[in-house]
Protein backbone atom coordinates (compact mmCIF):
# COMPACT_ATOMS: atom_id res chain seq x y z
CA UNK A 1 0.00 0.00 0.00
CA UNK A 2 2.76 2.12 0.32
CA UNK A 3 4.38 1.97 -2.91
CA UNK A 4 4.49 4.49 -5.62
CA UNK A 5 5.07 2.38 -9.27
CA UNK A 6 6.10 5.12 -12.24
CA UNK A 7 6.29 4.33 -15.71
CA UNK A 8 8.13 4.39 -18.37
CA UNK A 9 11.45 2.87 -16.74
CA UNK A 10 12.81 4.34 -19.45
CA UNK A 11 11.71 6.80 -22.32
CA UNK A 12 13.65 8.51 -25.61
CA UNK A 13 11.87 11.61 -27.10
CA UNK A 14 13.21 13.94 -29.68
CA UNK A 15 13.62 18.04 -28.92
CA UNK A 16 10.01 19.14 -29.23
CA UNK A 17 8.71 16.56 -28.83
CA UNK A 18 6.23 15.91 -25.15
CA UNK A 19 7.57 13.60 -22.60
CA UNK A 20 4.91 11.88 -20.00
CA UNK A 21 5.77 9.98 -17.17
CA UNK A 22 3.38 8.44 -15.21
CA UNK A 23 2.39 7.39 -11.75
CA UNK A 24 0.43 5.54 -9.47
CA UNK A 25 -0.02 5.22 -5.71
CA UNK A 26 -2.63 3.09 -3.34
CA UNK A 27 -2.36 4.76 0.10
CA UNK A 28 -5.11 7.17 0.36
CA UNK A 29 -3.64 9.14 2.97
CA UNK A 30 -0.84 10.71 0.63
CA UNK A 31 -1.73 14.05 -0.08
CA UNK A 32 1.67 15.49 -1.24
CA UNK A 33 2.88 14.77 -4.49
CA UNK A 34 6.60 16.14 -5.55
CA UNK A 35 8.70 15.22 -8.91
CA UNK A 36 12.29 15.69 -8.86
CA UNK A 37 15.03 15.49 -11.38
CA UNK A 38 18.36 14.31 -10.60
CA UNK A 39 21.31 14.53 -13.21
CA UNK A 40 24.17 11.85 -12.89
CA UNK A 41 26.33 12.07 -10.00
CA UNK A 42 23.97 14.82 -8.64
CA UNK A 43 21.51 14.62 -6.01
CA UNK A 44 17.23 14.69 -6.88
CA UNK A 45 15.96 18.56 -7.13
CA UNK A 46 12.37 19.11 -6.53
CA UNK A 47 10.88 20.19 -9.65
CA UNK A 48 7.53 20.84 -9.15
CA UNK A 49 4.97 19.45 -7.00
CA UNK A 50 0.88 19.45 -6.25
CA UNK A 51 -1.35 18.67 -3.86
CA UNK A 52 -4.56 16.81 -4.39
CA UNK A 53 -6.83 19.88 -4.14
CA UNK A 54 -6.37 20.62 -7.74
CA UNK A 55 -6.05 18.73 -10.79
CA UNK A 56 -3.00 20.75 -12.61
CA UNK A 57 -0.03 22.50 -11.73
CA UNK A 58 1.93 24.39 -14.28
CA UNK A 59 5.26 25.68 -14.74
CA UNK A 60 6.88 26.60 -17.57
CA UNK A 61 7.51 23.64 -19.94
CA UNK A 62 6.44 21.70 -16.57
CA UNK A 63 2.73 20.34 -15.63
CA UNK A 64 1.29 17.74 -13.51
CA UNK A 65 -1.65 16.45 -14.34
CA UNK A 66 -3.47 14.60 -11.50
CA UNK A 67 -6.63 12.45 -10.95
CA UNK A 68 -7.81 11.76 -7.36
CA UNK A 69 -10.05 9.54 -7.94
CA UNK A 70 -7.97 7.19 -10.24
CA UNK A 71 -5.05 7.63 -8.01
CA UNK A 72 -2.83 8.81 -10.78
CA UNK A 73 -0.53 11.48 -11.38
CA UNK A 74 1.24 12.52 -14.36
CA UNK A 75 4.44 14.55 -15.66
CA UNK A 76 4.36 16.31 -18.96
CA UNK A 77 7.43 18.17 -20.28
CA UNK A 78 6.14 19.97 -23.35
CA UNK A 79 9.08 21.14 -25.93
CA UNK A 80 11.33 18.93 -24.53
CA UNK A 81 15.34 19.88 -24.46
CA UNK A 82 18.47 17.98 -24.44
CA UNK A 83 19.05 19.72 -21.28
CA UNK A 84 16.25 17.53 -19.91
CA UNK A 85 17.59 14.13 -20.17
CA UNK A 86 17.92 13.21 -16.30
CA UNK A 87 16.34 10.72 -14.27
CA UNK A 88 12.70 12.14 -13.25
CA UNK A 89 11.08 10.32 -10.03
CA UNK A 90 7.71 11.36 -8.74
CA UNK A 91 7.14 10.79 -4.95
CA UNK A 92 4.41 10.60 -2.71
CA UNK A 93 3.93 12.06 0.83
CA UNK A 94 1.57 12.11 3.77
CA UNK A 95 1.89 15.56 5.02
CA UNK A 96 1.89 16.85 8.42
CA UNK A 97 4.97 18.13 9.77
CA UNK A 98 6.53 14.95 8.03
CA UNK A 99 6.63 16.02 4.58
CA UNK A 100 10.16 15.10 3.37
CA UNK A 101 9.56 11.28 4.26
CA UNK A 102 8.55 10.31 0.68
CA UNK A 103 7.75 7.24 -0.80
CA UNK A 104 9.13 7.12 -4.42
CA UNK A 105 8.86 5.96 -7.66
CA UNK A 106 11.63 3.81 -9.34
CA UNK A 107 12.32 6.44 -11.76
CA UNK A 108 12.13 7.01 -15.49
CA UNK A 109 15.42 7.83 -17.14
CA UNK A 110 14.41 10.73 -20.23
CA UNK A 111 17.04 11.02 -23.18
CA UNK A 112 16.04 13.93 -25.48
CA UNK A 113 17.43 13.92 -28.56
CA UNK A 114 18.89 16.69 -30.24
CA UNK B 1 27.98 25.90 3.29
CA UNK B 2 25.08 26.61 0.37
CA UNK B 3 23.76 23.71 0.51
CA UNK B 4 23.74 20.10 1.92
CA UNK B 5 27.44 18.54 1.88
CA UNK B 6 27.86 14.79 2.73
CA UNK B 7 31.30 13.03 3.02
CA UNK B 8 32.94 10.77 2.16
CA UNK B 9 31.64 10.78 -1.73
CA UNK B 10 33.07 7.44 -2.32
CA UNK B 11 33.79 4.49 0.17
CA UNK B 12 34.80 1.30 -0.47
CA UNK B 13 35.21 -1.28 2.12
CA UNK B 14 35.24 -4.61 2.56
CA UNK B 15 32.32 -7.02 4.18
CA UNK B 16 32.16 -7.55 8.05
CA UNK B 17 33.45 -3.67 8.15
CA UNK B 18 31.81 -0.35 9.78
CA UNK B 19 31.49 2.72 8.22
CA UNK B 20 30.23 5.82 9.11
CA UNK B 21 28.56 8.73 6.61
CA UNK B 22 28.68 12.48 7.15
CA UNK B 23 25.91 14.66 6.74
CA UNK B 24 26.08 18.65 6.78
CA UNK B 25 22.55 20.10 6.19
CA UNK B 26 21.50 23.62 4.88
CA UNK B 27 22.48 26.11 7.89
CA UNK B 28 18.82 26.69 9.03
CA UNK B 29 17.39 23.83 8.32
CA UNK B 30 15.80 21.83 11.52
CA UNK B 31 14.53 19.01 9.43
CA UNK B 32 16.98 15.87 7.81
CA UNK B 33 16.53 12.84 5.98
CA UNK B 34 18.81 9.63 5.04
CA UNK B 35 17.58 8.13 1.62
CA UNK B 36 19.39 4.97 -0.14
CA UNK B 37 19.35 4.44 -3.70
CA UNK B 38 20.22 1.46 -4.60
CA UNK B 39 21.53 1.38 -8.61
CA UNK B 40 18.66 1.66 -10.51
CA UNK B 41 16.19 1.89 -7.70
CA UNK B 42 14.13 4.87 -6.35
CA UNK B 43 15.02 6.13 -3.07
CA UNK B 44 13.92 4.73 0.03
CA UNK B 45 13.49 6.35 3.50
CA UNK B 46 15.64 5.38 6.15
CA UNK B 47 15.53 7.95 8.87
CA UNK B 48 14.20 11.54 9.83
CA UNK B 49 15.28 14.04 12.37
CA UNK B 50 12.99 16.82 13.37
CA UNK B 51 14.80 19.57 16.04
CA UNK B 52 14.82 18.04 19.34
CA UNK B 53 12.50 15.44 18.84
CA UNK B 54 12.78 11.69 18.53
CA UNK B 55 13.92 10.46 14.96
CA UNK B 56 11.61 8.71 12.95
CA UNK B 57 13.20 5.39 12.34
CA UNK B 58 10.81 3.83 10.34
CA UNK B 59 12.84 3.57 7.48
CA UNK B 60 16.07 1.67 8.72
CA UNK B 61 16.37 -1.78 6.85
CA UNK B 62 18.14 -3.18 10.20
CA UNK B 63 19.52 -3.10 13.16
CA UNK B 64 23.02 -2.67 11.37
CA UNK B 65 22.21 0.61 10.64
CA UNK B 66 22.07 3.97 13.16
CA UNK B 67 21.86 7.39 12.83
CA UNK B 68 23.08 10.20 15.48
CA UNK B 69 22.39 14.02 14.68
CA UNK B 70 23.66 16.77 17.29
CA UNK B 71 21.13 19.51 17.56
CA UNK B 72 20.38 20.84 14.19
CA UNK B 73 23.43 20.27 12.91
CA UNK B 74 25.43 17.50 11.65
CA UNK B 75 24.40 13.55 10.98
CA UNK B 76 26.17 10.68 11.19
CA UNK B 77 24.54 7.29 9.63
CA UNK B 78 26.64 4.41 10.72
CA UNK B 79 26.23 1.02 8.93
CA UNK B 80 27.71 -1.83 11.45
CA UNK B 81 28.90 -5.57 9.93
CA UNK B 82 28.55 -3.74 6.07
CA UNK B 83 27.10 -6.52 3.54
CA UNK B 84 27.10 -6.85 -0.29
CA UNK B 85 23.60 -5.44 -0.22
CA UNK B 86 24.24 -2.07 1.81
CA UNK B 87 26.01 -1.09 -1.51
CA UNK B 88 24.52 2.19 -2.68
CA UNK B 89 24.16 5.56 -2.30
CA UNK B 90 23.41 7.24 0.63
CA UNK B 91 21.61 10.51 0.02
CA UNK B 92 21.04 12.96 3.30
CA UNK B 93 17.98 15.69 2.51
CA UNK B 94 17.32 19.37 4.42
CA UNK B 95 14.38 21.13 4.74
CA UNK B 96 13.06 23.83 6.76
CA UNK B 97 10.12 22.79 8.66
CA UNK B 98 6.48 22.38 7.49
CA UNK B 99 8.01 23.23 3.59
CA UNK B 100 7.86 20.17 1.49
CA UNK B 101 11.33 21.16 -0.69
CA UNK B 102 13.70 18.79 -0.02
CA UNK B 103 17.17 19.87 -0.48
CA UNK B 104 19.90 16.77 -1.25
CA UNK B 105 23.33 16.26 -1.15
CA UNK B 106 25.30 14.75 -3.98
CA UNK B 107 25.85 11.48 -1.64
CA UNK B 108 28.20 8.93 -0.48
CA UNK B 109 28.46 6.10 -2.93
CA UNK B 110 28.84 3.07 -0.75
CA UNK B 111 31.04 -0.22 -2.21
CA UNK B 112 30.70 -3.20 0.02
CA UNK B 113 32.99 -5.95 -1.53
Amino acid sequence: QQQVKQSPQSLIVQKGGISIINCAYENTAFDYFPWYQQFPGKGPALLIAIRPDVSEKKEGRFTISFNKSAKQFSLHIMDSQPGDSATYFCAAGAGGTSYGKLTFGQGTILTVHP
Amino acid sequence: GAGVSQSPSNKVTEKGKDVELRCDPISGHTALYWYRQRLGQGLEFLIYFQGNSAPDKSGLPSDRFSAERTGESVSTLTIQRTQQEDSAVYLCASTRTGVGELFFGEGSRLTVL
